[in-house]
């Protein structure tokens, strides 16, 4: 079945310890993003990657950081996660960016106490 | 600042009734998408429209893009509580004032609840 995949689903952690979100996709795609969905706010971008080794900057990159070593792999790395990063994140792929639609994972719910 | 204004915010109507949500910008993008998002869950695609002026259905379901490629609507006939969900309308890579082929920006959705 061809999906995103995200882990954990749910992670309880405390301030200023180093945490990363994995995400998977079986899809061939070379396009990868990561978002941060917050009531009120909506879906920000936090950073996007092109293609292998190309990464860049959404609206929110503060305090986050990404990597795409593989085609299929794009972790979420909170270095020094702060509790204005609880919220809940999503990953998503696409054959390329511009036209075609993406396919979101189940997200990832994360509270930093 | 939201680059994409959804309206209506929220939306409570009766089953078999029709409706629109709306999705504005005053910046031009290469597409625009529709997705809905069940609680908790990632969005699911509804469509993707890339032309100006397009019109795609999907069942009940019809969406149009502007001509100018800044704006789209999401109409849904004889709406079923099956429908209640979180739309959210999405542009992908700005075409105007410098390309940004990559950025996708989301509106804030709109909530629809359908009573039986």
């Amino acid at each position: 079945e061809a999906q995103v995949t995200q882990n954990p689903r749910y992670l309880i952690t405390v301030t200023g310890k180093k945490l990363t979100v994995t995400c998977s996709q079986n899809m061939n795609h070379e396009y990868m993003s990561w978002y941060r969905q917050d009531p009120g706010l909506g879906l920000r971008q936090i950073y996007y990657s092109m293609n292998v080794e190309v990464t860049d900057k959404g609206d929110v990159p503060e305090g986050y950081k990404v990597s795409r070593k593989e085609k299929r792999n794009f972790p979420l790395i909170l270095e020094s996660p702060s509790p204005n990063q609880t919220s809940l994140y999503f990953c998503a792929s696409s054959p390329g960016a511009g036209k075609y639609g993406y396919t979101f994972g189940s997200g990832t719910r994360l509270t930093v106490v | 600042t939201q680059l994409l204004e959804q309206s209506p915010q929220f939306l409570s109507i009766q089953e078999g009734e029709n409706l629109t949500v709306y999705c504005n910008s005053s910046s031009v993008f290469s597409s625009l998408q529709w997705y809905r998002q069940e609680p908790g869950e990632g969005p699911v695609l509804l469509v993707t429209v890339v032309t100006g002026g397009e019109v795609k259905k999907l069942k009940r379901l019809t969406f149009q893009f502007g001509d100018a490629r800044k704006d789209s609507s999401l109409h849904i006939t004889a709406a079923q509580p099956g429908d209640t969900g979180l739309y959210l309308c999405a542009g992908d890579s700005k075409a105007d004032r410098g390309s940004t082929l990559g950025r996708l920006y989301f509106g804030r959705g709109t909530q629809l609840t359908v009573w039986p």
